[in-house]
């Protein structure tokens, strides 16, 4: 199947700075990716599509101007957590479409401090 | 708008014993109907997936799953669990395939945990 791979797999990060997570289709070219954010022993909570050439779709309740998410090619989009708090701590998972399913990567554990 | 309730949070089950994890859904429409398997700190890998035809559909790892559609019910089976099995499942629905851009739903997780 159809391989999508994440990056960093871990991050710790200081209160107040950014982190950028990358999230790549290896071996497919993906116009449409999805990025999920997972809490404790809770289920995936869609964020936002991410359209490759053009703004990404949020998902109500998601600050666009916290979760910057970018499509800049047909392999790899970015999700940058801006002015991280603790409470942005989670897992961020991204998924791709290939051939009529959907691949998830590895997901991304962020924990602020 | 779509819902989905996985109706148990956690399933504990010995070792080769037969397990069910329920999953109920809620759609005016027609929907397609998936199961994912995560284990710790991992992403998630598709088990099986329900679109149309059979109501019976088999997937992965001796899985399997039927959509009934007048109880709006997608119940995982599996009628020998090993250790390996242990991990998180979740449910999930969409509106149309991906490729027309749709977007999952998810249930909030059954974990299965099988012991020796």
């Amino acid at each position: 199947g159809a391989v999508v791979s994440q990056h960093p797999s871990w991050v710790i990060c200081k209160s107040g700075t950014s982190v950028k997570i990358e999230c790549r289709s290896l071996d497919f070219q993906a116009t449409t990716m999805f990025w999920y954010r997972q809490f404790p022993k809770q289920s995936l909570m869609l964020m936002a599509t991410s359209n490759e050439g053009s703004k990404a779709t949020y998902e109500q309740g998601v600050e666009k101007d916290k979760f910057l998410i970018n499509h800049a090619s047909l392999t790899l989009s970015t999700l940058t957590v801006t002015s991280a708090h603790p409470e942005d701590s989670s897992f961020y998972i991204c998924s791709a479409s290939h051939t009529g399913e959907l691949f998830f990567g590895e997901g991304s554990r962020l924990t602020v401090l | 708008a779509q819902s989905v309730t996985q109706l148990d949070s956690q399933v504990p089950v010995f070792e080769e014993a037969p397990v069910e994890l329920r999953c109920n859904y809620s759609s005016s429409v027609s929907v397609y109907l998936f199961w994912y398997v995560q284990y710790p700190n991992q992403g998630l890998q598709l088990l099986l997936k329900y679109l149309s035809g059979s109501t019976l559909v088999k997937g992965i790892n001796g899985f399997e799953a039927e959509f009934n559609k007048s109880k709006t019910s997608f119940h995982l089976r599996k009628p020998s669990v090993h250790i390996s099995d242990t991990a998180e499942y979740f449910c999930a629905v969409t509106l149309s395939p991906y490729n027309q851009g749709g977007k999952l739903i998810f249930g909030q997780g059954t974990e299965l945990s099988v012991k020796p």
